[in-house]
């Protein structure tokens, strides 16, 4: 069974640019999760998705940052514009449901902001 | 609020040693607690889970995890710890109902020396 995918792995950007990280979660997994990952700290949830509808973004900065999944499969974080403070790890995860169920994660997007 | 403390940010062992990752939560009501584990450079790796039942979980790769409801702990375990256990090991636990995300520890990096 695949993974969940990430990509790009890594991102070097400078500071007001725009940036965007894309997900493909494991095939059936309804619930999409993304998480930012703090040096030295665990992750962080920023979004969680019910297939295709964003139903925990509490956490969410939504001045700058912005999520879709369409058709309740891939989805893509973006980041506009970026600061120097958004550099962390971006992870995906997906799972067959919210409650009761591990988290799948991917191995992440590394974003460096300078 | 939900909380995860890991008091140790180190633990280190000699290889063939019973090996012991703190973990204490806290939440409202019952919780539902996880270990993941991260090796550089991926994401995180479900261990293990207790979700409701036996008090001793267990999981993955030999570990093992007893919840302890008085004490609000959630320790890993491991009777005989590989150089190759060594990573990044983190507890999350979050409410069994609600719409609460789960939140994560800091982590605790296990080294295991030969």
């Amino acid at each position: 069974e695949a993974g969940v995918v990430q990509s790009p792995r890594y991102k070097i950007i400078e500071k007001k640019q725009p940036v965007a990280f894309w997900c493909n979660p494991i095939s059936g997994h309804n619930t999409l999760y993304w998480y930012r990952q703090n040096l030295g700290q665990g992750p962080e949830l920023l979004i969680r998705y019910e297939n295709e509808e964003a139903v925990d973004d509490s956490q969410l900065p939504k001045d700058r940052f912005s999520a879709e999944r369409l058709k309740g499969v891939d989805s893509t974080l973006k980041i506009q514009p970026a600061e120097l403070g958004d550099s962390a790890v971006y992870l995906c995860a997906s799972s067959p449901r919210d409650y009761g169920y591990e988290q799948y994660f991917g191995p992440g997007t590394r974003l460096t902001v300078t | 609020a939900q909380s995860v403390a890991q008091p140790e940010d180190q633990v280190n062992v000699a290889e063939g040693n019973p090996l012991t990752v703190k973990c204490t939560y806290s939440v409202s009501g019952n919780p539902y607690l996880f270990w993941y584990v991260q090796y550089p450079n991926r994401g995180l790796q479900f261990l293990l889970k207790y979700i409701t039942g036996d008090n001793l979980v267990k999981g993955s790769y030999g570990f093992e995890a007893e919840f302890n409801k008085s004490q609000t702990s959630f320790h890993l375990k491991k009777p005989s710890a590989l150089v190759s256990d060594s990573a990044l090991y983190f507890c999350a636990v979050r409410r069994n109902s609600g719409n609460t995300p789960l939140v994560f520890g800091k982590g605790t990096r296990l080294s295991v020396i030969a």
